[in-house]
């Protein structure tokens, strides 16, 4: 039981590359949100899905994207990243809506220049 | 605005004391609080969480206390150990409009438990 993945681990980008970050559940949980963390900042939610086939937007979406064609599988992606887009970006998961805990993945490091 | 506050980003606490670790917010419709630990290039771990319907809830050597009145939220670690030394994350759960449950995250509390 891996719980949440995440691939890459760490990726440095030019501005205006395009990439897509992967996060992987095996706990087969219908809830999925990716965030990102900034230096001296809480986490921060960028979109998050309820299931299989949908997704929505969190408090900071603007340049990103997400797909959730598979339930374990959530995809963040960057079409044209910004230096501003520099960050820790972690995916999380959860059983069902309300009081439960989320699962966060270790993380992955991205950096714009 | 921050609705989650931390105010303190570190705290410094010897080895078989108490850590206490608080947390202010500001949105009276928050109903459930967690406290996440994290370590250097790991993601966030859960560790406690209580109900706006409680005023305490302990785990082990941690207990966190509520006090809906005063809007905050305190963290016990009894004693405190070197291997607690992490950045400490509160939280406050939110419905959000399609469903599902968005966390919002303080700017966490750095502590370090010396021996």
């Amino acid at each position: 039981n891996a719980g949440v993945t995440q691939t890459p681990k760490f990726r440095v980008l030019k501005t205006g590359q395009s990439m897509t970050l992967l996060c992987a559940q095996d706990m087969n949980h219908e809830y999925m949100y990716w965030y990102r963390q900034d230096p001296g900042m809480g986490l921060r939610l960028i979109h998050y899905s309820v299931g299989e086939g949908t997704t929505a937007k969190g408090e900071v979406p603007d340049g990103y994207n997400v797909s959730r064609l598979k339930k374990q599988n959530f995809l963040l992606g960057l079409e044209s990243a910004a230096p501003s887009q520099t960050s820790v970006y972690f995916c999380a998961s959860s059983y069902s809506r309300g009081k439960n805990e989320q699962f966060f993945g270790p993380g992955t490091r991205l950096t714009v220049l | 605005d921050q609705q989650v506050k931390q105010n303190s980003p570190s705290l410094s606490v010897q080895e078989g004391r108490i850590s206490i670790l608080n947390c202010d917010y500001t949105n009276s419709m928050f109903d459930y609080f967690l406290w996440y630990k994290k370590y250097p290039a790991e993601g966030p771990t859960f560790l406690i969480s209580i109900s706006s319907i409680k005023d305490k809830n302990e785990d082990g050597r941690f207990t966190v206390f509520l006090n809906k009145s005063a809007k905050h939220l305190s963290l016990h670690i009894v004693p405190s150990q070197p291997g607690d030394s992490a950045v400490y994350f509160c939280a406050a759960s939110t419905l959000l409009r399609q469903a599902g449950t968005a966390l919002i995250f303080g700017k966490g509390t750095t502590l370090s438990v010396s021996s």
